[in-house]
């Protein structure tokens, strides 16, 4: 089955700077690749989907890339803001959906 | 630590029938658990949250009527699917959250494998 890992667990940084956060995938049938945004209390809120026949999508400061024969993927965050603050679960799916462990984002104004 | 079982991982069923998915936290006590339904090649959708102990928080269009769940221990939630449709068939996924787990951070959810419902 599918097999997704997510890097790193936690991540610090600046207001202003840049967030990367990388996953991995296993199963090179995977097609869809969407990533969630969960705040503190609150349900995980999907940001950002990519599918397997696209490389790269931006949303504003949001972005997210696809190495598809590296079976790896990743968001992108520029000038980050407090309220980016969350934990981050990406996923990969055919047809059922496999998610990352989370990443907890603390941007530090 | 952290691991969040869910049985059955696949089931048909005749419709009309009634089917019971259960959502297991192995190694720790869940405060809240999450049902999701996934359609194919889409994102999973939020059914409903439990807190352990009370009623289950539905999210707006999803009848509470037709997904019964129930929260009665730290360990367990269960969705019940009502009267089954071939519509109902879909990927049903639970998830677990508990303050301070594993002492992780608190919102962190754990997710089972899922239930992919067959009604025919």
């Amino acid at each position: 089955g599918e097999n997704v890992e997510q890097h790193p667990s936690t991540l610090s940084v600046q207001e202003g700077d840049s967030a990367v956060i990388k996953c991995t995938y296993s199963d090179s049938a995977s097609n869809y690749f969407p990533w969630y945004k969960q705040e503190l209390g609150k349900r995980p809120q999907l940001i950002i989907d990519i599918r397997s026949n696209v490389g790269e999508k931006k949303d504003q400061r949001i972005a997210v890339t696809l190495n598809k024969t590296a079976k790896h993927f990743s968001l992108h965050i520029t000038e980050t803001q407090p309220e980016d603050s969350a934990v981050y679960f990406c996923a990969a799916s055919i047809n059922d959906m496999r998610f990352g462990a989370g990443t907890r984002l603390t941007v530090k104004p | 630590g952290a691991v969040v079982s869910q049985h059955p991982s696949r089931v048909i069923c005749k419709s009309g029938t009634s089917v019971k998915i259960e959502c297991r936290s192995l190694d720790f006590q869940a405060t809240t658990m999450f049902w999701y339904r996934q359609f194919p090649k889409q994102s999973l959708m939020l059914m409903a949250t439990s807190n352990e102990g009370s009623k289950a928080t539905y999210e707006q269009g999803v009848e509470k009527d037709k997904f019964l769940i129930n929260h009665a221990s730290l360990t367990l939630s269960t969705l019940t699917v009502t009267s089954a449709h071939p519509e109902d068939s879909s990927f049903y996924i639970c998830s677990a959250t508990s303050p301070g787990l594993a002492g992780g951070p608190a919102d962190t959810q754990y997710f089972g494998p899922g239930t992919r419902l067959t009604v025919l």
